[in-house]
């Protein structure tokens, strides 16, 4: 099993420019959810998904979208990005609800200049 | 706003020492509380979890201590070795919402 595999793993950005961050999982897990790290500030949760089709705001969505079309990969859209989103990204999974132990990939440094 | 607070920031520990990290919450309606560990350029990963109808659990050198009334818990390193140097998130949920996280502690245990 692969478990939750993002890419790229690095990433450079110019201010303004949009790319789309990649996250699969291969445990057939229904709940996936994105997360930025950043010094002294934690895991700071952007968006959320509980199944297919289902995709709900975390702490800080601004600047992001997601979508759910497949149960496997939950992708992370920025839009126009900013130097504010310098930060390394996770994304994350579990089974049957967030009582249940959550996996996370290897995460992606993005650094926008 | 649901919150997890956690302490200290930092914590340098003797090799063969304990290690403490603290966390308060503020929500009673969380049921699960989860400790990650996570290694410099990798992912976080779960160490050891909690519900709140045990006061204490223990794997191996590990040890969440869980305190109801109080709404604290913590996570107990005992005999701290290198290797244990990472960054530790406490997080806390309930049913059908999502984990909140602590803002991590960062660990480093002297040789």
């Amino acid at each position: 099993n692969a478990g939750v595999t993002q890419t790229p793993k690095f990433q450079v950005l110019k201010t303004g420019q949009s790319m789309t961050l990649q996250c699969a999982q291969d445990m057939n897990h229904e709940y996936m959810s994105w997360y930025r790290q950043d010094p002294g500030m934690g895991l700071r949760l952007i968006h959320y998904s509980v199944g297919a089709g289902i995709t709900d705001q975390g702490e800080v969505p601004n600047g992001y979208n997601v979508s759910r079309s497949t149960t496997e990969d939950f992708p992370l859209r920025l839009l126009s990005a900013a130097p504010s989103q310098t930060s390394v990204y996770f994304c994350a999974s579990s089974w049957g609800s967030y009582r249940t132990e959550a996996f996370f990939g290897q995460g992606t440094r993005l650094t926008v200049v | 706003q649901q919150q997890v607070k956690q302490s200290p920031q930092s914590l340098i520990v003797q090799k063969g020492g304990i290690s403490i990290i603290n966390c308060a919450y503020e929500n009673t309606a969380f049921d699960y509380f989860p400790w990650y560990q996570q290694f410099p350029g990798k992912g976080p990963a779960l160490l050891i979890a909690i519900r709140p109808d045990v006061s204490e659990k223990k794997e191996g050198r590990f040890t969440i201590s869980f305190n109801k009334s109080a709404k604290q818990f913590s996570l107990h390193i005992m005999d701290s070795q290198p290797g244990d140097s990472a960054t530790y998130f406490c997080a806390a949920s309930r049913v059908d919402d999502k984990i909140i996280f602590g803002k991590g502690t960062r660990l480093h245990i002297l040789p």
